[in-house]
């Protein structure tokens, strides 16, 4: 059973360039969130999505950033017109499907790490 | 607000030693958990204990255990027998549902612990 994959590991884009982050949860996960990391720091909260619906978005910045979790193929965490403080690691969390306990096995991929030149 | 704090940005310990993480929160809310993530140079999150804020009893994972304080709202983490590998950034956060929170992470900004051979 594959983990959390994260894709690219390494993403280098030029200042106005589009960047589009990549994951896949675990098999049978039905949860994903997205934290993002600035150095030195702690991992925020950005976005949760189900499959085809995002059900919070109250971390993500009001402009150039989305997020998708399409039926079919991994979450996109998309970054439009890329600026330099938005260097950071991009981490991705899935869930299994339920409530309480079992919700909290939240597993992560080992994160894109965004170098905005 | 929710609030996650590690009040010590750095430590470290000799090999074979006992050391001990901490980490305060601040919350209005009953139900909730708590958790420990160990993050090594590799940047993978992973998961190295948890607790259940209604369970009084302290959990405990081999050489890992907290000293769980709801009153304080301290949550602090011991590793006994310190090993190299124990090397990493070790951060504490929580999780709550209810008042607009869908269940996602909240963290504090880590402790670099150093285990020194």
């Amino acid at each position: 059973n594959a983990g959390v994959m994260q894709n690219p590991r390494h993403l280098v884009r030029r200042r106005g360039q589009e960047a589009r982050l990549r994951c896949s949860p675990m098999k049978g996960h039905s949860h994903v969130y997205w934290y993002r990391q600035l150095p030195e720091e702690g991992l925020k909260f950005m976005v949760y999505l189900q499959k085809e619906n995002i059900i919070d978005e109250s971390g993500m910045p009001k402009e150039r950033f989305s997020a998708e979790f399409p039926k079919e193929g991994p979450s996109i965490l998309r970054i439009q017109q890329v600026v330099r403080g938005d260097s950071a690691a991009y981490f991705c969390a899935s869930s299994p499907p339920g409530q309480g306990f079992r919700r909290t096995e939240a597993f992560f991929g080992q994160g894109t790490r965004l170098t905005v030149v | 607000a929710q609030t996650v704090t590690q009040s010590q940005p750095e430590m470290s310990v000799q090999e074979a030693e006992t050391v001990t993480l901490s980490c305060t929160y601040d919350t209005s809310e009953s139900n909730y958990y708590l958790f420990w993530y160990k993050q090594p140079p590799s940047r993978q999150m992973i998961l190295v204990i948890r607790q259940e804020a209604y369970k009084q009893q302290n959990a405990t994972e081999n050489r890992f255990s907290v000293n769980f304080q709801k009153a304080a709202k301290s949550f602090s983490l011991k590793i006994s027998d310190s090993q190299l590998g124990d090397t990493a950034m070790y951060f504490c956060a929580f999780i709550f549902w209810g008042g607009g929170s869908q269940g996602n992470l909240i963290f504090g900004k880590g402790t670099k612990l150093s285990v020194k051979p």
